[in-house]
């Protein structure tokens, strides 16, 4: 089972600021590795999949990159609204299985 | 848009079952995958497995095989998990997923609102 570890837990940032959230495979993946946010209350969003290509309509102060093990999403310049949970998923491994991060939580500095 | 919508709230004895179902517009429903994906309180996402009706049987996470079920039928749309032999730790949110937003397979654009599955006695 490949496992996908997010790091850090919780990440403090100003308004404005970057923000740079890591996920890391326990096997290589290749580039098939997507990113969510979740806000409070509800489902995830789609925001990137295949590593680095974002979807329609994302701004693209989120941006993904990495391939096989090592994955960042970075948020150059943090809005209100980008205050939330991000999720990797990968799917390189389908089938049989898809596997999720733990998540990181963006807060308020 | 693409608006998956699933069943009610739920509340379960521990050793019983539950069953939510998640309905997709019509139009492609068997090409697509629809995954379930729940998140206990507070907790992160947690795939439970997946089903292409087009290829036929799902595809389950090791954690839940032998206690969940997924099925489509394809003559509603609908979608359907089942989990049986429930326990307190199974008290979450169930989410199905369906991909196609984008042209690639298993990235999920596509969330139903989420079903709540307590277990209580």
């Amino acid at each position: 089972e490949i496992v996908l570890t997010q790091s850090p837990g919780i990440v403090y940032v100003s308004p404005g600021e970057r923000a740079t959230l890591s996920c890391k495979s326990s096997q290589s993946v290749s580039s098939s590795l997507a990113w969510y946010q979740q806000r409070p209350g509800q489902p995830p969003s789609l925001l990137i999949y295949g590593a680095s290509t974002r979807v329609t309509g994302i701004p693209d102060r989120f941006s993904g990159s990495g391939s096989g093990t090592d994955f960042t999403l970075t948020i150059s310049s943090l809005q209100s609204e980008d205050f939330a949970v991000y999720y990797c998923q990968q799917y390189d491994n389908w089938p049989p299985a898809l596997t999720f991060g733990g998540g990181t939580k963006v807060e308020i500095k | 848009q693409v608006h998956l919508v699933q069943s009610g709230p739920e509340v379960r004895k521990p050793g019983s079952s539950v069953k939510v179902s998640c309905k997709a517009p019509g139009g492609s429903f068997s090409s697509y995958a629809i995954n379930w994906v729940r998140q206990a309180p507070g907790q992160g996402l947690e795939w439970m497995g997946g089903i292409v009706p087009i290829f036929g049987p799902a595809n389950y996470a090791q954690k839940f095989q032998g206690r969940v079920t997924i099925t489509a039928d394809e003559s509603t749309n609908t979608a359907y998990m089942e989990l049986s032999s429930l326990r307190f730790e199974d008290t979450a949110i169930y989410y199905c997923a369906r991909d196609g937003i984008v042209d690639t397979a298993m990235v999920f654009g596509y969330w139903g609102q989420g079903t709540l599955v307590t277990v209580s006695s």
